[in-house]
């Protein structure tokens, strides 16, 4: 299977830095998504992670180990508007589940001033 | 560029009622996905389409529920004999490389 494993909520201050941390069991692994999604509308991409190591883009960065099977996500200089829902998605890469993308239950991030 | 566009945005019907719901991809996108997400939580996968054929249909909760993509563009997701556990908002994505996907703005469906 591919159980996706994420806290549920988090809090932070804002201009403060947050890692979300992700776990992932899965046969046939391909990759890590992370998507943020604010309340009411659709998600958007922020990363997909295929090697392990960490991948920075602007304010977010995300890392990536496959022998340990975890993720995280990590915001920096958060802003109010950072507050959402971060969602960890792996996506399948066997025979079976090619192209299958299975979601967490999202983390709810709220930045506090 | 336009992005990825569902139809309708809400849809109510009664127990019971057959719906019909619509994604208009990313044009030149070769994968479609569908999920539906329920408050609270993550997407749930239903199907995927590589073109025009459903390459994984693995995430459809049973035979209610049917999906097609005739000219790899548009597609359609059915269900029938709707229940009130049927009852989210139903999204879709396309990608052209597999990797990134783009989100639908979803249709809400209310089973009454």
């Amino acid at each position: 299977g591919q159980n996706i494993d994420q806290p549920t909520e988090m809090t932070a201050t804002e201009g403060a830095i947050v890692q979300i941390n992700c776990t992932y069991q899965t046969s046939g692994f391909n990759g890590l998504f992370w998507y943020q999604q604010h309340a009411g509308e659709a998600p958007t991409f922020l990363s997909y992670n295929v090697l392990d190591g960490l991948e920075e883009k602007g304010r977010f960065s995300s890392f990536l180990s496959r022998s340990k099977g975890y993720s995280y996500l990590l915001l920096k200089e958060l802003q109010m508007k950072d507050s959402a829902s971060y969602l960890c998605a792996s996506l399948g890469g066997n025979n079976t589940n090619a192209g299958k993308s299975t979601f967490g239950d999202g983390t709810t991030l709220t930045v506090k001033p | 560029g336009a992005g990825v566009s569902q139809t309708p945005s809400n849809k109510v019907t009664e127990k019971g009622k057959y719906v019909e719901l619509r994604c208009d991809p990313i044009s030149g996108h070769t994968a479609l996905y569908w999920y539906r997400q329920s408050l609270g939580q993550g997407p749930e996968f239903l199907i995927y389409f590589q073109g025009t054929g459903a390459a994984d249909d693995s995430g459809l909760p049973n035979d209610r529920f049917f999906a097609v993509r005739p000219e790899g563009s548009v597609s359609t997701l059915k269900i029938q004999r709707t229940e009130r556990g049927d009852s989210a908002v139903y999204l879709c994505a396309s990608s052209s490389t597999g990797n990134e996907q783009f989100f639908g703005p979803g249709t809400r469906l209310t089973v009454l």
